[in-house]
């Protein structure tokens, strides 16, 4: 298995632009999310989805969409990027929300 | 409300044994977690602990849980360099959507010395 992948690892945007991130997991889990991580504030929680056809807002939703049209997929959509994008993002996945796997990560700057 | 609070920097020197300490706030928390992140990588699972448990010990690792005072520390025994890392605790709590969400204290980094 290759557990939670994330595409690309690291980009670079200009303000306004629009991009999406991916995610895939091959461990059939139901339980998908994104996080953003930020110095000294931990991991907050941007979406999630309990399942296929099913998303919802986490803490920082702004900015950000997301859809869940298949189990193993789960990519974040950044509209028009702006500065305060800028963070480390981690796509995680899980049997019900409890033990989460992380991907790697992808490294976002927006200029 | 969910709060949870870690200190931000931990020094111990090789061999000696580490505790990182967290408080949360919401006590209807069903599993408390504690995740390793190392430089560049994504948060790996290091273990984590049932609500109505008070410890749980796994090889070098011992959590444990107060949950009257909603404290949960985590002990590195024998702590080595590759122990070098953050550390992030974590309460997962039951979405009214369904699920279950991870509320993340903000890591502390655990620096070892030679």
């Amino acid at each position: 298995n290759a557990g939670v992948t994330q595409t690309p690892k690291f980009q670079v945007l200009k303000t306004g632009q629009s991009m999406t991130l991916q995610c895939a997991q091959d461990m059939n889990h139901e339980y998908m999310s994104w996080y953003r991580q930020d110095p000294g504030m931990g991991l907050r929680l941007i979406h999630y989805s309990v399942g296929a056809g099913i998303t919802d807002q986490g803490e920082v939703p702004n900015g950000y969409n997301v859809s869940r049209s298949t189990t193993e997929d789960f990519p974040l959509r950044l509209l028009s990027a702006a500065p305060s994008q800028t963070s480390v993002y981690f796509c995680a996945s899980s049997i019900t929300g409890d033990e989460q796997f992380f991907g790697p990560g992808t490294r976002l700057t927006v200029l | 409300g969910e709060d949870v609070e870690q200190s931000l920097f931990l020094s111990v020197r090789e061999g000696d044994s580490s505790v990182i300490n967290c408080t949360y706030t919401d006590s209807s928390s069903t599993y408390l977690y504690w995740y390793k992140q190392e430089p560049g990588a994504g948060l790996q699972l290091l273990t984590y602990i049932f609500s109505n448990m008070d410890m749980k010990q796994d090889q070098r690792l011992t959590v444990l849980l107060n949950k009257k005072d909603k404290h949960l520390s985590l002990r590195i025994a024998d702590t080595q360099t590759g122990d070098s890392a953050i550390y992030f605790c974590a309460e997962s709590m039951i979405l009214t959507g369904g699920g279950n969400k991870l509320t993340f204290g903000t890591g502390t980094q655990l620096k070892v010395e030679l």
